[in-house]
């Protein structure tokens, strides 16, 4: 069964670097998606991406957060000035349509620790 | 702006009780999806459900939404040590928004 896969599966990085956080979703969906669960905590939703443009983002992703899709595979989260409050597991979603109703199937996350 | 609410935030029962988990939106949601994760993991999708009134089941889950489209439950026939993780609610209105989930564990 296909599935979302992220790399890496833990990053640790120093205060003030930038990270990329890299995901490949299912092959033939079309909408992306990244959450944030801060540990012990709920599923945040970051950001959307569709046909190459963010299509909604949430309060938590500011400036010092993009996405990309640097090729037909790959989708990034990119932090450029990581913060403490930044460590958390990240999860990339994707979904073959944007719609309500469809369903988003959820990578194993990378778990970011800023020191 | 759209806020979900889960109760009860932990459980912990003993094996062959039940467990039900509780979902409510601040806004009548298009359809309601349910997740579980187990420590460590990641969410995975369970069940959506879109109708008003719908009932869903899926062996020992029976999975309800409101009349009104702004709340959910869960419920867990006969837990096995096999159901513990964490059971969030993601309400849909304009974006997926999850509850803060509910820790269940089982005692064997």
């Amino acid at each position: 069964e296909p599935e979302v896969t992220q790399t890496p599966s833990h990053q640790v990085t120093q205060m003030g670097q930038e990270v990329i956080l890299r995901c490949v979703p299912i092959s033939n969906h079309l909408y992306f998606y990244w959450y944030r669960q801060i540990l012990g905590q709920k599923v945040e939703f970051l950001v959307s991406f569709y046909n190459n443009e963010i299509s909604e983002k949430s309060e938590i992703f500011d400036d010092q957060f993009s996405v990309e899709r640097p090729d037909g595979s790959n989708f990034t989260l990119k932090i450029r000035s990581t913060k403490l409050e930044d460590s958390a597991m990240y999860f990339c979603a994707s979904s073959y349509g944007g719609g309500r109703t469809d369903t988003q199937y959820f990578g194993p996350g990378t778990r970011l620790t800023v020191l | 702006g759209q806020q979900v609410m889960q109760i009860p935030q932990y459980q912990h029962v003993q094996e062959g009780e039940d467990f039900t988990t509780y979902c409510n939106s601040s806004t009548t949601l298009s359809n309601i999806q349910w997740y579980k994760q187990r420590p460590g993991g990641h969410p995975v999708f369970l069940i959506q459900l879109v109708k008003s009134g719908e009932v869903k089941k899926q062996k020992r889950l029976t999975f309800q939404f409101g009349e009104a489209k702004k709340n959910s439950s869960l419920h867990i026939t006969a837990t096995q040590t096999t159901d513990v993780g964490t059971y969030f609610c993601a309400g849909n209105g304009n974006k997926l928004v999850f509850g803060a989930g509910t820790i269940l564990r089982v005692k064997s």
